[in-house]
């Protein structure tokens, strides 16, 4: 079946610590996103890329980074500058670089210790 | 810029009553306008869709919504609903051919017995 692998599904951070969050989709999907999600406030989109070796920043974009160096794989590492990382990640793909029909993963939940 | 609003963000329904999600946007242009569904540490999926044309949309699990451009409102409705309703839904807007989609913070439905 096609889909969106997010692992791991929990994942915790030390302070000064860099991790990252992986995504990986065999949808054939052209464009992918990472969204974070905080209680009472919806989704916000963290950084997307339409295509291979190109992403693009989104509202929220300070303290992370991204890699696109294949189609079907699109990494989050959130570093050490991020002040406030305790969230819900979501990763998704859409078939074009549209907003058409978002495929969303199962989601990581990233704490702090 | 583009926003959206949902008003309520926990309703409470009986397992077999009616149920209506409000939404409002604003946007510039004529919106794309999308309903999503989260379960528990899930991963959204797309419940309808609305770019053109009648405004009543039908979509998946037996829900519907209606666009109303004089209210700038595309809520969702179900006639009788199931426990397995129970979640939490996100209206989201955006552009048309574009990679952006601006969500709403999400309502929460519980279903009693």
């Amino acid at each position: 079946d096609g889909g969106i692998t997010q692992s791991p599904k929990y994942l915790f951070r030390k302070e000064g610590q860099n991790v990252t969050l992986s995504c990986e989709q065999n949808l054939n999907h052209d464009a992918m996103y990472w969204y974070r999600q905080d209680p009472g406030q919806g989704l916000r989109l963290i950084y997307y890329s339409q295509i291979v070796n190109d992403f693009q920043k989104g509202d929220i974009a300070e303290g992370y980074s991204v890699s696109r160096e294949k189609k079907e794989s699109f990494p989050l590492t959130v570093t050490s500058a991020q002040k406030n990382p305790t969230a819900f990640y979501l990763c998704a793909s859409t078939r074009g670089a549209t907003n058409e029909k978002l495929f969303f993963g199962s989601g990581t939940q990233l704490s702090v210790l | 810029a583009q926003s959206v609003t949902q008003p309520d963000i926990h309703i409470t329904v009986s397992e077999g009553a009616s149920l209506e999600l409000r939404c409002n946007y604003s946007y510039g242009a004529t919106p794309y306008l999308f309903w999503y569904v989260q379960s528990p540490g899930q991963g959204l999926q797309l419940l309808l869709k609305y770019f053109s044309g009648d405004t009543l949309v039908q979509g998946i699990k037996g829900f519907e919504a209606e666009f109303k451009r004089s209210q700038s409102s595309f809520n969702l409705r179900k006639p009788s609903v199931h426990w397995s309703d129970a979640a939490e839904y996100f209206c989201a807007v955006g552009a048309h051919n574009d990679y952006k989609l601006s969500f709403g913070a999400g309502t929460t439905v519980t279903v009693r017995a």
